[in-house]
Formats: structure tokens, sequence, C-alpha cells
């Protein structure tokens, strides 16, 4: 299995700052057609995870531009530019290069 | 839109077979595009990819919960189920499903959307 590692378990960050998470692959997620399938999601509390970010640096219909995916090979990170009070929630990252499919821990955001 | 909608016992005992139904609206099953599948959460803990159908009937199904899972397609219903059979307390579990949208492979697509879950408890 792919093991996805994130970090920091929580994050406690002031409006308007900026926020990074840092996910990390047990092995490359680049498949030989050029993509990279490492993924981005959101889960607020209460509510079933949405996609953020797919293939490490595309932003999914309507989320906004303050969301940034970057990364390759076996480490990314997801930055939020200035976070806002609808940002708060947990925040996992995903593979599915490879079965099983398998998600990072989850990074919690909270705003202070 | 594309919608999925869970359904099924919220209590289940011990031993016995948990069942799950999700509807999905706004596309066809038969989509050619997209697999769908099943996604776990404990109380408290992250997600966990339990299972996946394509509307053809090809499955996949991770290796840690094969021997008790069986998931499946209906397509004249437009839904696709999940049985988790000799079900723990481990089982308890908000479960969610969830539409993989690629190219007719599970393998290198996205998760979504995903259904609003159901808190499945293994209680007796």
């Amino acid at each position: 299995d792919i093991v996805m590692t994130q970090t920091p378990l929580a994050l406690s960050v002031t409006p308007g700052q900026p926020a990074s998470i840092s996910c990390k692959s047990s092995q490359s997620l680049l498949h030989s057609d050029g993509k990279t399938y490492l993924y981005w999601y959101l889960q607020k509390p209460g509510q079933s995870p949405q996609l953020l970010i797919y293939e490490v640096s595309n932003r999914f219909s309507g989320v906004p531009d303050r969301f940034t995916g970057r990364g390759s090979g076996t480490d990314f990170t997801l930055k939020i530019s200035r976070v806002e009070a609808e940002d708060v929630g947990v925040y996992y990252c995903m593979q599915s290069l490879d079965l099983p499919l398998t998600f990072g821990g989850g990074t919690k955001v909270e705003i202070k | 839109q594309l919608q999925l909608q869970e359904s099924g016992p919220g209590l289940v005992k011990p031993s016995e077979t948990l069942s799950l139904t999700c509807a999905v609206s706004g596309a066809s099953i038969t989509h050619t595009q997209y697999y769908w599948g099943w996604i776990r959460q404990p109380p408290g803990k992250g997600l966990e990819w339990i299972a996946s159908v394509f509307y053809s009937g090809s499955d996949y199904y991770s290796p840690s919960l094969k021997s008790r899972v069986t998931i499946s397609v209906d397509t004249s219903k437009n839904e696709f189920s999940l049985k988790v059979t000799s079900v723990t307390a481990a089982d308890t579990a908000v479960y969610y499903c969830v539409s993989h949208y690629g190219s007719g492979t599970l393998r290198r697509s996205w998760s979504d959307p995903w259904g609003q879950g159901t808190l499945v408890i293994v209680s007796s």
C-alpha cells in the first residue's frame, strides 16, 4: 500500500494569514502518462469531504484561488494564501495512482 | 448535477451483516467515466476506502476488508450497494458512497461528489 503522511496534525491560524499543509507519499505518485495522482480534500465540520485540488495543482470547480497545490514525486503541499473562517475543517491528501486508494491522516485547521 | 444518497440501517448487531445502498441521481450509473465506491470514517478518525465498482460489475476491494465485503451495482435502479459480513465494533463508522471520475478506470480517478454519509453503529 502507498502510505500517505500529513503534517502537521493541526493548525491554528489567524484570519488573513497563510497556512501550509504537507503530504508525503511512501512512493512516487508520478504515472507514466506524466500526471501525478495526488488530491486534496476538505471536510468541513459535519459535512462530507469535498475535492479541492486534483493532480497536485489543479483547483476543482468553484475552489477559490487562495488554495494552491504544489509538489512532485513524493512531496506535496497545500497552501492557503489567506485563511478565511469558511476554511476550517480537516484537510486530507489522497492518492489514486495505485490500489488501495489511500488517504493521509488529516490536518485539522482552526481559526484563532 | 450528480448526487449520491446513502440508505440503510443505522444499527447492526455484532456478527451480523451490514447492508447499505447508494442512490445515484443526476447521471446514469452506466456512465463510462465513473466508478462507484464506498469509503468509511470511524468516529473521530480518518478516511478508509472500502470498495468500488464499475457499472459492468468490475470491482475492486481494500485488501484489509476483501474477505468480508461485497459491492454490487443495480443499473435498473441506478444504485449500488455494499455488504459487510461478520461485523464488529471496529466497523462502526460513517459510511460514504462516492463517485470516482476518471477514464473508465478506478486508478487515476478523483473521488467527488460524496454522499452525505450514514452512521452505522455495531452494537448489541
